[in-house]
């Protein structure tokens, strides 16, 4: 069983949809990230949260700590949200290493 | 600021080829990690650098990969008589402290393609 599990796995929605990416993880954490990935480039960080919820433009990161959980809300979508979206938590400890999920391939369709 | 970048952004090998892939972390960044990226897969950790010391070299698949990084800013990702199953995106992420939540900013990555 993988130590980060992401549903779904592939997400096809239409221009203008309520997107939601799930991430459930079975370690401690000290923090968790959710990234974003095009075809062909870098990573990109979207959210770190430990707590919460934050907010950023039509991106919208919440956190239950107790249930090890996360979710990844995209409102009023578009297609150049197409991307795999990530989510890795960070082990609490000294090295701070990543542990990643297999990432969710979203396709927003016009 | 510049961010992360490497270098080269695609390599081809033929298997058995040593490769050497390199690193440079945003200036300042006291933590740097490789990352391997098998294709539809999420990254993997393969090891950590505070400074000039690598602290965990855990994921490091076998002997055959090596990682230095001797003046504490640049890092190379070195790997010996490669085999097929080393092609991948390997990604190089760098921090600016050692301790806490801090982000982590991601190179573009090298694609390795080994035939």
């Amino acid at each position: 069983k993988n130590e980060v599990e992401q549903s779904p796995q592939n997400l096809t929605a239409q221009e203008g949809e309520f997107i939601t990416i799930n991430c459930s993880y079975s370690v401690g954490i000290s923090a968790l990230h959710w990234l974003q990935q095009h075809p062909g480039g870098g990573i990109v960080s979207l959210f770190m949260l430990s707590s919460g919820k934050k907010k950023h433009g039509r991106l919208i990161a919440t956190i239950n700590i107790q249930e090890k959980h996360s979710s990844l809300h995209i409102t009023a979508s578009h297609p150049r949200d197409s991307a795999v979206y990530i989510c890795a938590v960070r082990e609490g400890g000294a090295t701070n290493k990543l542990i990643f999920g297999t990432g969710t391939l979203l396709a927003v369709q016009p | 600021g510049a961010g992360v970048s490497q270098s080269p952004r695609y390599k081809v090998a033929k298997r058995g080829q040593d490769v050497a892939l390199r690193c440079d972390p945003i200036s300042g960044h006291v933590s740097l990690f490789w990352y391997q990226q098998a294709l539809g897969q999420g990254p993997e950790f393969l090891t950590y650098f505070q400074n000039e010391a690598q602290l965990d070299k855990s994921g490091l698949p076998s002997d055959r990969f090596f990682a230095e990084r001797p003046e504490g800013s640049v890092s190379t990702l070195k790997i010996q008589r490669t085999q097929q199953e080393d092609s991948a995106v390997y990604l190089c992420a760098s921090s600016l402290y050692l301790a806490g939540p801090y982000e982590q900013y991601f190179g573009p990555g090298t694609r390795l393609t080994v035939t």
